[in-house]
């Protein structure tokens, strides 16, 4: 499997927005769900959001509704990170992952490396 | 439902065994549980899924157990790449997704 590749990281201030992009050239990302992750400087993986495999369905964590959206491009293997009221707390490194299953379980199978977004005036 | 993994550092020696403990704040079902490896500067990696079966391509040193609300990753022989960060993750039916905090396995 082909590893996703995030791009579109940065230094933004406090307020501002930014859009992370999530690109992969493998065809059959497309039919799975796709995740949003990150990892704040010297803390753990925090999960952001999801879409799914359609776009037709969206869910996102507490500490993100309301100013991120993800969405996707399926006709470019794109999947995207709009990031809005950016906080200082909102700095951290921004993995896609790629949700896979079986019959009774829900796991990432395949990540990329991340990109790093840093909030600061 | 939170996640605490123990401890939160491990300090072993290549060739030794790993014990690696996640619990869950209330009962989840073993389907829902999964470990991460990760590096920093690297994609974390996929090792077991549904508290005991392994990922494709990921060595059979690393195994998980399940018991109650305790799971376990046991990494039998470490080798010196096996030297990383490695988080638990619960996904059940729907989101929010949880992880646990993480435990780094250091080199005695």
């Amino acid at each position: 499997q082909v590893q996703p590749v995030e791009s579109g990281g940065g230094v933004v201030q406090p307020g501002r927005s930014l859009r992370l992009s999530c690109a992969t050239s493998e065809f059959a990302f497309i039919n799975y769900a796709t995740h949003w992750v990150r990892q704040a400087p010297g803390r753990g993986l925090e999960w952001v959001g999801v879409i799914s495999y359609d776009g037709t369905y969206t869910s996102s964590s507490d500490s993100v509704k309301g100013r991120f959206t993800i969405s996707r491009d399926n006709s470019q293997n794109t999947v995207s990170l709009q990031m809005s009221s950016l906080r200082v707390e909102d700095t951290a490194v921004y993995f896609c992952a790629k949700e896979s299953h079986t019959l009774l379980s829900k796991f990432f199978d395949l990540w990329g490396r991340g990109t790093l977004v840093t909030v600061s005036s | 439902i939170v996640l605490t993994q123990s401890p939160g550092t491990l300090t072993l020696s290549p060739g030794e065994r790993a014990t690696l403990s996640c619990r869950a704040s209330q009962s989840i079902s073993a389907n829902s549980l999964s470990w991460y490896q990760h590096n920093p500067g690297q994609a974390p990696r996929l090792l077991i899924y549904g508290a005991s079966n392994r990922a494709a391509g990921v060595s059979d040193r690393f195994s998980g157990s399940a018991s109650g609300t305790d799971f376990n990753l046991t990494i039998s022989r470490l080798e010196p790449e096996d030297f990383a960060v490695y988080y638990c993750q619960q996904y059940g039916d729907s989101p929010p997704i949880t992880f646990g905090q993480g435990t780094r396995l250091e080199i005695k």
